[in-house]
């Protein structure tokens, strides 16, 4: 089955610094990667995710970039800010239209940002 | 609209005992999931539900059942409580995805066995 790995398991920057975390995948036939934010206390929600049709999705200061061949994607966060301390989670799963797939998830990485 | 809601928010039980986790939702979603979340474990997959009647065992189901009879609600049941099933437990529901598969997570309960 597939096993996503995650580094680095904590993760502390300045503000305004970036921040990358890095997942590593092992099931060749996984396309779907989404990241998932998990404030101290709160629920996990999604925050962005990208198919294995496209290399790299953007959506204001958050980035993920996809290696099919290497089969690893990674976050990055720009401009990081006091907010963004969180625990973050990747995960891949095998995605078919209107379709049910498990998500597996890495362990997460502790993010703080020190202001 | 609630989204995913959990009863209860903590719990407490001694060795042995038993207990029903309710989750349930307003959006209509065709999937739901139950995960536990342990300090440096992630989130794991105990079961899972793909309609109303039906259920499928996840990563770590041992010690856990589960019922849906209702599209709405998705029950976890520990029918004999162990030390090792202390955790944080989430539910989470997901409809049918046209681009993207987005799990909606409730609020969690903390379970604690003593």
């Amino acid at each position: 089955g597939e096993n996503v790995e995650q580094h680095p398991s904590t993760l502390s920057v300045q503000e305004g610094d970036s921040a990358v975390i890095k997942c590593t995948y092992s099931d060749s036939a996984s396309n779907y990667f989404p990241w998932y934010k998990q404030e101290l206390g709160k629920r996990p929600q999604l925050i962005i995710d990208i198919r294995s049709n496209v290399g790299e999705k953007k959506d204001q200061r958050i980035a993920v970039t996809l290696n099919k061949t290497a089969k690893h994607f990674s976050l990055h966060i720009t401009e990081t800010q006091p907010e963004d301390s969180a625990v973050y989670f990747c995960a891949a799963s095998i995605f078919v239209m209107r379709s049910q797939g498990n998500l597996i998830f890495g362990k997460g990485t502790k993010l703080s940002v020190k202001p | 609209n609630a989204g995913v809601t959990q009863t209860p928010k903590f719990r407490v039980l001694k060795t042995g005992q038993s207990m029903t986790l309710l989750c349930a939702q307003d959006m209509n979603h065709e999937y739901m999931y139950w995960y536990r979340q342990d300090p440096g474990m992630g989130l794991r997959l105990i079961h899972y539900s793909v309609g109303e009647g039906t259920t499928a065992k996840g990563e770590v189901p041992d010690g856990y059942n589960v019922s849906r009879l209702k599209k709405q609600n998705f029950l976890l049941g520990l029918e004999s409580a162990a030390p090792s099933q202390t955790s944080v437990y989430f539910c989470a529901s997901s409809y049918y995805g046209e681009s993207r598969n987005e799990q909606f997570f409730g609020p969690g309960t903390r379970l604690t066995v003593l």
